[in-house]
């Protein structure tokens, strides 16, 4: 079944303390991108890239890493998590230009 | 600034009556638009897009979208709406046309009165 998917889905961590969010595609996609959902906000893009090696940021990338060793995976890093990072996640996935984004179940994320 | 612009925070309509759900966007030139659905607890699903050509849009569940570049809004459409269609629905802009940026509104709640 062609899908994105990411783990954890809820992860409850402490300010300070390094944390990844997998997320990996079986759709053989060049382009993955990560979003944050806030009440109110909509969905911000944190980071995004067009393929292996190629990432550039969106509009929120402040506190976050990213890497695209491989194609299917875009696992999102946050080295020193803070509680204005409380957030629920997505990530997303798409053939490129034109083409339908997928969405992942998405990653509700708190941090104390 | 550049924007993405949902007014409506939360709608309510009666099943079976009609929707339109408002996008407007401040983007010079013709993005790419899109609408997605989200249900509660879900990811987000594409309903449908608009590239270039015919400005009225069909997309799945019985939803279109009609973008008119005079007033810079792509708005969505149902003409009679059902229960299973409560959610919260994005209007999204491609400002360069480009899949490097891709900007959400704020979202529309909607909810349906039995």
């Amino acid at each position: 079944e062609a899908q994105v998917t990411q783990n954890p889905r809820y992860l409850i961590t402490v300010t300070g303390k390094k944390l990844t969010v997998t997320c990996s595609q079986n759709m053989n996609h060049e382009y993955m991108s990560w979003y944050r959902q806030d009440p109110g906000l909509g969905l911000r893009q944190i980071y995004y890239s067009m393929n292996v090696e190629v990432t550039d940021k969106g509009d929120v990338p402040e506190g976050y890493k990213v890497s695209r060793k491989e194609k299917r995976n875009f696992p999102l890093i946050l080295e020193s998590p803070s509680p204005n990072q409380t957030s629920l996640y997505f990530c997303a996935s798409s053939p490129g230009v034109k083409e339908t984004q997928y969405f992942g179940p998405g990653t509700r994320l708190l941090v104390l | 600034a550049q924007s993405v612009t949902q007014p409506d925070i939360h709608i309510t309509v009666s099943e079976g009556a009609s929707l339109e759900l408002r996008c407007n966007y401040s983007y010079g030139a013709t993005p790419y638009l899109f609408w997605y659905v989200q249900s509660p607890g879900q990811g987000l699903q594409l309903l449908l897009k608009y590239f270039s050509g015919d400005t009225l849009v069909q997309g799945i569940k019985g939803f279109e979208a009609e973008f008119k570049r005079s007033q810079s809004s792509f708005n969505l459409r149902k003409p009679s709406v059902h229960w299973s269609d409560a959610a919260e629905y994005f209007c999204a802009v491609d400002p360069y046309s480009s899949a490097s940026k891709i900007i959400f509104g704020s979202g529309t709640r909607l909810s349906i009165r039995p």
